[in-house]
């Protein structure tokens, strides 16, 4: 498809089990992003990727997740020892970038994780 | 540093009435702003961006915005809403030049009432 696709749309795990979200982004977007949205509590930035360069890690929340990014394409996030808190819905969001971007992202429908 | 406040995170209007949500920024740099709407159970799409042209953005579904530098203001806005508006709606700030990833604010949900 033409959009940002992410899967699975919807996860139902047990606590201290991992999980893997995957984000297939716009072709040809060199910049990739991960957010998680909780209730009420919006945004919330997790990891940037852009291009061959470091991804820049700052917004997660601890070392249980991490996340790659594959040929400069797809991404996979993983959260290990999943806690409730961990609980919400993750958002991947693909960009263009380097000189003329604006900076507009364009979001995947998100995966929804809850743990039990 | 960058950072989005969007007060009130429950606007209610009637259909037909004007709507207006706030957001203030702050950015030490020239920023990018944008608006962005998630309808229940789907990702976020544009509504508009400014970009440092036209301080008036129009953008889709009759939604436009007034970037106010001396204010650090982006209201958006809409002269006569629609059932069909109803959604979340988030204000996003990214600095010009740098690394493009945007803040967002904790978002405004918008109810229309017939």
């Amino acid at each position: 498809g033409a959009g940002v696709s992410q899967s699975p749309s919807n996860k139902v795990t047990e606590k201290g089990k991992d999980v893997e979200l995957r984000c297939d982004p716009i072709s040809g977007h060199t910049a990739l992003y991960w957010y998680r949205q909780s209730l009420g509590q919006g945004l919330e930035f997790l990891i940037y990727f852009q291009g061959n360069s470091a991804p820049d890690k700052s917004g997660l929340p601890s070392d249980r997740f991490s996340a790659e990014r594959t040929g400069g394409s797809v991404s996979t996030l993983t959260i290990q020892r999943t806690q409730q808190e961990d609980s919400a819905v993750y958002l991947c969001a693909s960009s263009l970038s380097g000189t003329g971007s604006t900076g507009e992202l364009f979001f995947g429908e998100g995966s929804r994780l809850t743990v039990l | 540093a960058q950072s989005v406040t969007q007060l009130g995170s429950h606007v209610s209007v009637s259909e037909g009435a004007l709507v207006l949500l706030r957001c203030n920024y702050s950015s030490s740099v020239p920023p990018y702003l944008f608006w962005y709407v998630q309808y229940p159970n789907q990702g976020l799409q544009l509504l508009l961006k400014y970009t440092s042209a036209a301080t008036l953005v129009k953008g889709i579904n009759g939604f436009e915005a007034e970037f106010k530098k001396s204010e650090t203001s982006f209201h958006l806005t809409k002269p006569s809403a629609h059932m069909s508006d109803a959604a979340e709606y988030f204000c996003a700030v990214s600095d010009r030049g740098g690394s493009y990833i945007p803040t967002f604010g904790r978002g405004t949900s918008l109810i229309v009432h017939p």
